[in-house]
Protein backbone atom coordinates (compact mmCIF):
# COMPACT_ATOMS: atom_id res chain seq x y z
CA UNK A 1 0.00 0.00 0.00
CA UNK A 2 1.98 3.84 -1.11
CA UNK A 3 2.38 5.69 1.69
CA UNK A 4 1.59 9.26 2.02
CA UNK A 5 2.52 11.43 -0.61
CA UNK A 6 3.34 15.22 -0.77
CA UNK A 7 4.08 17.25 -3.75
CA UNK A 8 6.34 19.06 -4.89
CA UNK A 9 8.66 18.01 -2.40
CA UNK A 10 10.98 21.04 -2.61
CA UNK A 11 10.47 24.43 -3.75
CA UNK A 12 11.55 27.88 -3.52
CA UNK A 13 9.80 31.09 -3.74
CA UNK A 14 9.97 34.42 -2.63
CA UNK A 15 7.95 37.09 -0.62
CA UNK A 16 4.77 38.18 -1.69
CA UNK A 17 4.41 35.09 -4.06
CA UNK A 18 1.51 32.73 -3.21
CA UNK A 19 2.19 28.32 -2.74
CA UNK A 20 0.10 25.22 -2.92
CA UNK A 21 1.28 22.30 -1.92
CA UNK A 22 -0.50 18.81 -1.91
CA UNK A 23 -0.99 15.78 0.11
CA UNK A 24 -2.45 11.81 -1.40
CA UNK A 25 -3.28 10.20 1.92
CA UNK A 26 -2.98 6.44 2.29
CA UNK A 27 -5.62 4.85 0.31
CA UNK A 28 -9.06 4.06 2.37
CA UNK A 29 -7.96 7.07 4.82
CA UNK A 30 -9.84 9.75 4.86
CA UNK A 31 -8.58 12.03 7.35
CA UNK A 32 -5.83 14.67 6.68
CA UNK A 33 -3.60 16.48 8.70
CA UNK A 34 -1.19 19.84 7.97
CA UNK A 35 1.49 20.67 10.31
CA UNK A 36 4.49 22.66 10.09
CA UNK A 37 7.85 22.06 11.27
CA UNK A 38 10.50 24.25 11.87
CA UNK A 39 13.59 23.98 13.82
CA UNK A 40 13.45 24.64 17.40
CA UNK A 41 9.28 25.26 17.41
CA UNK A 42 8.54 21.44 16.48
CA UNK A 43 5.81 20.54 14.66
CA UNK A 44 2.59 23.56 14.65
CA UNK A 45 -0.52 22.07 13.90
CA UNK A 46 -2.30 23.63 10.94
CA UNK A 47 -5.67 22.63 10.27
CA UNK A 48 -7.54 18.57 10.08
CA UNK A 49 -9.61 17.75 6.82
CA UNK A 50 -12.41 14.95 6.71
CA UNK A 51 -14.77 14.15 4.37
CA UNK A 52 -13.81 17.63 2.46
CA UNK A 53 -15.01 19.54 5.88
CA UNK A 54 -12.42 21.61 7.95
CA UNK A 55 -12.74 20.02 11.40
CA UNK A 56 -9.91 21.49 13.25
CA UNK A 57 -7.68 24.57 12.86
CA UNK A 58 -4.19 25.67 14.47
CA UNK A 59 -3.77 29.22 15.49
CA UNK A 60 -2.44 30.38 11.73
CA UNK A 61 -3.35 33.52 9.97
CA UNK A 62 -5.90 33.66 7.28
CA UNK A 63 -2.79 33.39 4.61
CA UNK A 64 -2.89 29.57 5.50
CA UNK A 65 -5.62 28.08 3.84
CA UNK A 66 -6.44 24.31 3.07
CA UNK A 67 -9.58 22.27 1.06
CA UNK A 68 -10.31 18.38 0.75
CA UNK A 69 -11.79 16.71 -2.30
CA UNK A 70 -14.04 13.87 -2.93
CA UNK A 71 -11.16 11.58 -3.30
CA UNK A 72 -9.67 12.80 0.45
CA UNK A 73 -6.56 14.26 -1.24
CA UNK A 74 -5.56 17.88 0.27
CA UNK A 75 -4.06 20.91 -0.63
CA UNK A 76 -3.18 23.54 1.50
CA UNK A 77 -2.69 27.44 0.59
CA UNK A 78 -0.03 30.16 1.62
CA UNK A 79 -0.94 33.02 0.16
CA UNK A 80 1.50 36.63 0.84
CA UNK A 81 4.39 34.19 1.49
CA UNK A 82 6.92 35.75 4.64
CA UNK A 83 10.33 34.90 5.03
CA UNK A 84 9.24 33.19 8.09
CA UNK A 85 7.16 30.86 6.27
CA UNK A 86 9.85 28.82 5.64
CA UNK A 87 9.58 25.57 7.50
CA UNK A 88 9.05 21.73 6.13
CA UNK A 89 5.22 21.28 5.93
CA UNK A 90 4.16 18.39 6.59
CA UNK A 91 0.83 15.94 5.66
CA UNK A 92 -0.26 13.31 7.77
CA UNK A 93 -3.45 11.27 7.32
CA UNK A 94 -5.68 8.52 9.40
CA UNK A 95 -8.31 6.24 8.58
CA UNK A 96 -11.26 8.44 10.20
CA UNK A 97 -11.71 11.66 12.16
CA UNK A 98 -12.07 11.19 15.35
CA UNK A 99 -10.13 7.58 15.28
CA UNK A 100 -7.49 7.62 18.32
CA UNK A 101 -5.04 5.97 16.22
CA UNK A 102 -1.60 7.12 14.86
CA UNK A 103 -1.23 9.11 12.14
CA UNK A 104 1.20 8.16 9.22
CA UNK A 105 3.02 11.28 7.98
CA UNK A 106 4.38 12.17 4.20
CA UNK A 107 8.25 13.15 3.82
CA UNK A 108 6.93 16.47 3.72
CA UNK A 109 7.31 19.69 1.56
CA UNK A 110 10.65 21.72 1.95
CA UNK A 111 9.20 25.46 1.35
CA UNK A 112 12.04 28.18 1.06
CA UNK A 113 11.08 31.69 1.10
CA UNK A 114 13.58 34.21 -0.32
CA UNK B 1 -3.89 25.18 25.76
CA UNK B 2 -2.20 21.50 25.64
CA UNK B 3 2.05 21.84 26.01
CA UNK B 4 4.35 19.04 25.53
CA UNK B 5 7.46 19.90 26.60
CA UNK B 6 10.80 17.88 25.69
CA UNK B 7 14.04 19.36 27.35
CA UNK B 8 16.36 17.87 26.03
CA UNK B 9 17.13 19.39 22.69
CA UNK B 10 19.87 16.60 21.91
CA UNK B 11 20.98 13.13 23.37
CA UNK B 12 23.99 10.94 23.10
CA UNK B 13 23.85 7.07 23.52
CA UNK B 14 26.70 4.59 22.66
CA UNK B 15 25.65 1.86 20.64
CA UNK B 16 24.26 -1.15 22.65
CA UNK B 17 23.36 0.76 25.60
CA UNK B 18 20.74 2.32 26.75
CA UNK B 19 18.82 5.62 26.59
CA UNK B 20 15.71 7.88 27.89
CA UNK B 21 14.41 10.72 26.10
CA UNK B 22 11.76 13.04 28.73
CA UNK B 23 8.46 14.37 28.01
CA UNK B 24 6.11 16.00 30.15
CA UNK B 25 2.58 17.67 28.95
CA UNK B 26 0.19 20.26 30.94
CA UNK B 27 -3.48 18.91 30.42
CA UNK B 28 -6.76 19.16 32.53
CA UNK B 29 -8.52 16.18 30.84
CA UNK B 30 -8.42 12.72 32.29
CA UNK B 31 -8.13 10.69 29.44
CA UNK B 32 -5.62 11.27 26.87
CA UNK B 33 -3.42 9.27 24.46
CA UNK B 34 0.54 9.74 23.99
CA UNK B 35 2.93 9.31 21.38
CA UNK B 36 6.19 8.94 20.89
CA UNK B 37 7.25 9.73 17.01
CA UNK B 38 10.36 8.91 15.22
CA UNK B 39 12.23 11.68 12.12
CA UNK B 40 14.81 9.67 10.49
CA UNK B 41 17.00 11.49 8.33
CA UNK B 42 14.97 10.82 5.59
CA UNK B 43 12.20 12.92 7.32
CA UNK B 44 9.04 10.46 6.78
CA UNK B 45 7.65 10.41 10.49
CA UNK B 46 6.84 6.89 11.95
CA UNK B 47 5.22 5.62 15.25
CA UNK B 48 7.19 4.49 18.06
CA UNK B 49 5.09 3.73 20.80
CA UNK B 50 2.21 4.74 22.04
CA UNK B 51 0.03 4.85 25.17
CA UNK B 52 -3.86 5.13 26.83
CA UNK B 53 -3.72 7.40 29.74
CA UNK B 54 -6.64 5.19 30.87
CA UNK B 55 -4.04 2.40 30.95
CA UNK B 56 -1.74 2.31 33.92
CA UNK B 57 0.69 -0.66 32.35
CA UNK B 58 3.34 1.15 30.57
CA UNK B 59 3.23 0.49 26.57
CA UNK B 60 6.73 -1.61 25.35
CA UNK B 61 7.12 -2.18 21.88
CA UNK B 62 10.65 -4.75 21.33
CA UNK B 63 13.29 -2.33 22.33
CA UNK B 64 11.41 0.65 23.36
CA UNK B 65 9.21 1.26 26.11
CA UNK B 66 7.91 3.97 28.16
CA UNK B 67 7.34 5.24 31.37
CA UNK B 68 4.41 7.09 32.21
CA UNK B 69 3.53 8.83 35.24
CA UNK B 70 0.44 10.09 35.02
CA UNK B 71 0.16 11.93 38.08
CA UNK B 72 3.49 13.57 37.11
CA UNK B 73 2.44 14.38 33.67
CA UNK B 74 5.20 12.76 32.24
CA UNK B 75 6.15 10.13 29.76
CA UNK B 76 9.56 9.32 28.94
CA UNK B 77 10.85 6.86 26.37
CA UNK B 78 13.69 4.34 26.90
CA UNK B 79 15.28 2.73 24.25
CA UNK B 80 17.92 -0.44 24.78
CA UNK B 81 20.29 -1.79 23.43
CA UNK B 82 20.51 1.07 20.82
CA UNK B 83 21.09 0.73 17.32
CA UNK B 84 22.98 2.83 14.80
CA UNK B 85 19.44 3.08 12.83
CA UNK B 86 17.97 4.67 15.85
CA UNK B 87 19.30 7.64 14.97
CA UNK B 88 16.86 10.68 14.51
CA UNK B 89 14.64 12.91 16.04
CA UNK B 90 12.04 11.93 18.07
CA UNK B 91 8.60 14.02 18.73
CA UNK B 92 6.37 13.08 21.98
CA UNK B 93 2.90 14.37 20.59
CA UNK B 94 -0.31 14.27 23.02
CA UNK B 95 -3.95 13.91 21.84
CA UNK B 96 -6.73 14.48 24.13
CA UNK B 97 -9.35 12.27 22.85
CA UNK B 98 -11.15 11.33 18.96
CA UNK B 99 -11.34 14.36 17.07
CA UNK B 100 -9.06 16.42 18.93
CA UNK B 101 -5.94 17.96 17.38
CA UNK B 102 -2.27 16.24 18.05
CA UNK B 103 0.27 18.77 20.11
CA UNK B 104 3.92 17.58 19.66
CA UNK B 105 7.44 18.80 21.79
CA UNK B 106 10.06 20.54 19.67
CA UNK B 107 11.77 17.35 19.64
CA UNK B 108 15.51 15.41 20.89
CA UNK B 109 17.95 14.58 18.28
CA UNK B 110 19.09 11.33 19.30
CA UNK B 111 22.80 10.53 17.88
CA UNK B 112 23.66 6.97 18.01
CA UNK B 113 27.83 6.32 18.56
CA UNK B 114 29.04 3.34 16.98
Amino acid sequence: KAGVTQTPRYLIKTRGQQVTLSCSPISGHRSVSWYQQTPGQGLQFLFEYFSETQRNKGNFPGRFSGRQFSNSRSEMNVSTLELGDSALYLCASSLRWGSPGELFFGEGSRLTVL
Amino acid sequence: AQTVTQSQPEMSVQEAETVTLSCTYDTSESDYYLFWYKQPPSRQMILVIRQEAYKQQNATENRFSVNFQKAAKSFSLKISDSQLGDAAMYFCAYRSGPGNQFYFGTGTSLTVIP
